[in-house]
């Protein structure tokens, strides 16, 4: 059946390194697609968004990047900090409020 | 604003008994989610509510769960009777349909219920 999911199940990376997390979809039909930070003991929380009809959307910080023909989705954080440890959701909207959600991936940021 | 409250945080309960579980959306936020999440399913949509009415229940896993929404600032959730493959963190979440195309749902902290 058709599932939002990550490569990774966990990462760790360097402080001051840049972070890059993947997600693959596979419904085609999905048009935007949002990436959330769950930190221990907490609900997950927004990140950053994109649309089906865009490539790549720039936060502070964070970076989206949409790969339609392969139906891959990456977060890309820079420099990343100890406080940018928790796990991040990648969620695809299929429509009408049907989200679905990734499995996650834990990152680990080492001092 | 406070963003999404749920109350309460923690819950421990004994298998049978019902347990209520409380969320205050966002104000002027029209829509309300409530999902459960546990490390072998994720997150997972129970039901969600549109303007106070529900919409789409199908991720209830039984008759046994129950939702309401009596107005635009107060949805409950209740397991009667609970069990113990209940124990999960049940959060709440509220969006607002601008006409837009951003959808962006806003989370409480979550309830943690175990139940014995």
């Amino acid at each position: 059946g058709e599932s939002v999911g990550l490569h990774l199940p966990t990462l760790s990376v360097q402080e001051g390194d840049n972070s890059i997390i993947n997600c693959a979809y596979s419904n085609s039909a999905s048009d935007y697609f949002i990436w959330y930070k769950q930190e221990s003991g907490k609900g997950p929380q927004f990140i950053i968004d994109i649309r089906s009809n865009m490539d790549k959307r720039q936060g502070q910080r964070v970076t989206v990047l949409l790969n339609k023909t392969v139906k891959h989705l990456s977060l890309q954080i820079a420099a990343t900090q100890p406080g940018d440890s928790a796990v991040y959701f990648c969620a695809e909207n299929r429509g009408d409020n049907d989200m679905r959600f990734g499995a996650g991936t834990r990152l680990t940021v080492k001092p | 604003d406070a963003g999404v409250i749920q109350s309460p945080r923690h819950e421990v309960t004994e298998m049978g008994q019902e347990v209520t579980l409380r969320c205050k959306p966002i104000s002027g936020h029209d829509y309300l989610f409530w999902y459960r999440q546990t490390m072998m399913r994720g997150l997972e949509l129970l039901i969600y509510f549109n303007n106070n009415v529900p919409i789409d229940d199908s991720g209830m896993p039984e008759d046994r769960f129950s939702a309401k929404m009596p107005n635009a600032s107060f949805s409950t959730l209740k397991i009667q009777p609970s069990e113990p493959r209940d124990s999960a963190v049940y959060f709440c979440a509220s969006s607002f349909r601008s006409g837009g195309w951003r959808d962006t749902q806003y989370f409480g902290p979550g309830t943690r219920l175990t139940v014995l």
